[in-house]
């Protein structure tokens, strides 16, 4: 069965710094890969998407960037985390018509 | 761009009864998805039930059932026999392709 994995589960990082959050999906090939931002209270946002390795579309432009080494993994980073970019962080993958969301990652910037 | 609207902050439910949360959504295409997602205390979004825009047959499971109205472009849930476990969030997508949008959200409750 597939699985999906995202760490870390927790970060706190202040105002400035880098930021690098993984996602790695098992069980699957080629899958498409998602990044989604949720605000407090709020729904997702989708930030990127893949349907390929090295392939990456953005759907919001803003201070973070994804990239795809690998087929079943995804990355998020950011050069320089801004207050704004707090949230929790999900991760999902695609197989035909449904999305899988992976457990996520509360971020905090300070 | 496809919006989604979740127009009930919060509901609550007695224990064994029905609710319904409401979504309605704005789009020009005819060929696309509907979710509904249930978020619990654990953020894990976990999907609750799909239906495809091209069937006019409502999708049903187990304890839930939606009312697509596709020209009124409305997409509600009814959760029949409501349980303590059902207390989450509950997010309405809209998806095609690689465009999937979330509402804000449904807080629901469910009262022992």
């Amino acid at each position: 069965s597939q699985t999906i994995h995202q760490w870390p589960a927790t970060l706190v990082q202040p105002v400035g710094s880098p930021l690098s959050l993984e996602c790695t999906v098992e069980g699957t090939s080629n899958p498409n890969l998602y990044w989604y931002r949720q605000a407090a209270g709020r729904g997702l946002q989708l930030l990127f998407y893949s349907v390929g390795i090295g392939q990456i579309s953005s759907e919001v432009p803003q201070n973070l960037s994804a990239s795809r080494p690998q087929d079943r993994q995804f990355i998020l980073s950011s050069k320089k985390l801004l207050l704004s970019d707090s949230g929790f962080y999900l991760c999902a993958w695609s197989e035909a018509y449904e999305q899988y969301f992976g457990p996520g990652t509360r971020l905090t910037v300070t | 761009a496809q919006t989604v609207t979740q127009s009930q902050p919060e509901m609550s439910v007695q224990e064994a009864e029905t609710v319904t949360l409401s979504c309605t959504y704005d789009t020009s295409e005819s060929d696309y998805y509907l979710f509904w997602y249930k978020q619990p205390p654990s953020r894990q979004m976990i999907l609750v039930i799909r239906q495809e825009a091209y069937k006019q047959q409502n999708a049903t499971e187990n304890r839930f059932s939606v009312n697509f109205q596709k020209a009124a472009k409305s997409f509600s849930l009814k959760i029949s026999d409501s349980q303590l476990g059902d207390a989450a969030m509950y997010f309405c997508a809209y998806r095609r392709n690689n465009d999937m949008r979330f509402g804000a959200g449904t807080r629901l409750t469910v009262k022992p």
